[in-house]
């Protein structure tokens, strides 16, 4: 079993609605979670970047972390054609020297005008 | 200009040969790190090094080795390739911040190599 687990779509909505993306894993000491958006022949940037269980927000976007089903979510907003990338999820650890990142596998999207 | 470069952007080449991909930074960052991403795989950690002096390795650096030249620099070698290393790799570099919080990782814009 992998230790972070994302559908790999790939996903197409209609330009405007609202999209879910989804992760889960298995190690509950995971404690910092990311979202990277990766467009087509360019490396992964960050996202949205949180800490623990709750939700953030940041403009069209909001993440949401629950520690206790161990599940994070990624929330678009007013989805538009250049949202059409593929969303990595990203978790790490606290200790210090030990900060690597475990990627999911990342979810094509693709945002229909 | 982009803070993160990595040469070439693509590679053909035959099994058995040696290859390096190079990687360098203007982020002043002090540590860097080696992907492979693969469809239905995502990015795996290959080697990562938190300063010049320090190199470590990630979950899959058999068949690869890496050298840190610089701060700025950070080169991987596959010693003689093999065709299930062909994919898209990635350097990455993030600032040291907090103990023990990971930081945000720059990530370059990667080499599509393909073993034949």
């Amino acid at each position: 079993q992998k230790e972070v687990e994302q559908d790999p779509g790939p996903l197409s909505v209609p330009e405007g609605a609202i999209v879910s993306l989804n992760c889960t894993y298995s190690n509950s000491a995971f404690q910092y979670f990311m979202w990277y958006r990766q467009y087509s022949r360019k490396g992964p940037e960050l996202l949205m970047y949180t800490y623990s269980s709750g939700n953030k927000e940041d403009g069209r976007f909001t993440a949401q972390v629950d520690k206790s089903s161990k599940y994070i979510s990624l929330f678009i907003r007013d989805s538009q054609p250049s949202d059409s990338a593929t969303y990595l999820c990203a978790m790490a650890f606290s200790n210090f020297g030990n900060e690597k990142l475990t990627f999911g596998t990342g979810t094509r999207l693709t945002i229909i005008p | 200009d982009a803070d993160v470069t990595q040469t070439p952007r693509n590679r053909i080449t035959k099994t058995g040969k040696r290859i390096m991909l190079e990687c360098s930074q203007t982020k002043g960052h002090d540590r860097m790190y080696w992907y492979r991403q693969d469809p239905g795989l995502g990015l795996r950690l290959i080697y990562y090094s938190f300063d010049v002096k320090d190199i470590n390795k990630g979950e899959i650096s058999d068949g690869y080795s890496v050298s840190r030249q610089a701060q700025a620099k950070f080169s991987l070698s596959l010693e003689s390739a093999i065709p299930n290393q062909t994919a898209l790799y990635f350097c990455a570099t993030s600032d040291l911040g907090l103990a023990g919080v990971p930081h945000e990782q720059f990530f370059g814009p990667g080499t599509r190599l393909t073993v034949l």
